[in-house]
């Protein structure tokens, strides 16, 4: 299995812009996970998926940020507009059942000019 | 009081010793705990769960929970220097995962 996929890797862009960050998980979990990571704040729970429906989403942070699960394999985080302030490391992770053993993906480290 | 409180270190030992983690939690409605390691720029790796007190064993680690005095523990065995990372301590109460800020751990050849 190639585990959970995140893209891009790496990503860039200037305050206002809109950032998509995508997150295939791993095939026959069935609950997602968006977290975000800062020096400051360490891993922070965004928001929580199971069976592509949004669980909790009480960890994201304002209104400019948003995530879908359109279906088993495929999830975004979207942030519009971007600021500073967003610059960290998100990751995505999956587990088979609920919030138990979470398999994280590589990361996104989004930097917010 | 932050909700997972962890020494965020570093702590360094010699290789071939016990490292030992520690964490303290807040919500004593936690109802499950985990380890994870992470390597520096890397994502966290998941190498421990505990449910109950006591101790459990897998290889060169044992965690142990004791949910009355609301600490939960990792000992890392014969340490390597390839365990040195960040260890991130976790808990889950009522769909919510809290993370601790992690303790650095080196191991010195």
């Amino acid at each position: 299995d190639a585990g959970v996929i995140q893209s891009p890797r790496h990503e860039v862009t200037e305050m206002g812009q809109e950032v998509t960050l995508r997150c295939k998980p791993i095939s026959g979990h069935n609950s997602l996970f968006w977290y975000r990571q800062t020096m400051m704040r360490g891993l922070e729970l965004l928001i929580y998926f199971n069976n592509n429906v949004p669980i909790d989403d009480s960890g994201m942070p304002e209104d400019r940020f948003s995530a879908k699960m359109p279906n088993a394999s495929f999830s975004t985080l979207k942030i519009q507009p971007s600021e500073p302030r967003d610059s960290a490391v998100y990751f995505c992770a999956s587990s088979y059942t609920g919030i138990n053993e979470q398999f994280f993906g590589p990361g996104t480290r989004l930097t917010v000019l | 009081q932050k909700e997972v409180e962890q020494n965020s270190g570093p702590l360094s030992v010699p290789e071939g010793a016990i490292a030992s983690l520690n964490c303290t939690y807040s919500d004593r409605g936690s109802q499950s705990f985990f380890w994870y390691r992470q390597y520096s720029g890397k994502s966290p790796e998941l190498i421990m769960s505990i449910y109950s007190n006591g101790d459990k064993e897998d290889g060169r680690f044992t965690a142990q929970l004791n949910k009355a005095s609301q600490y939960v523990s990792l000992l890392i065995r014969d340490s390597q220097p390839s365990d040195s990372a960040t260890y991130l301590c976790a808990l889950y109460n009522n769909n919510d995962m809290r993370f601790g800020a992690g303790t650095r751990l080196t191991v010195k050849p």
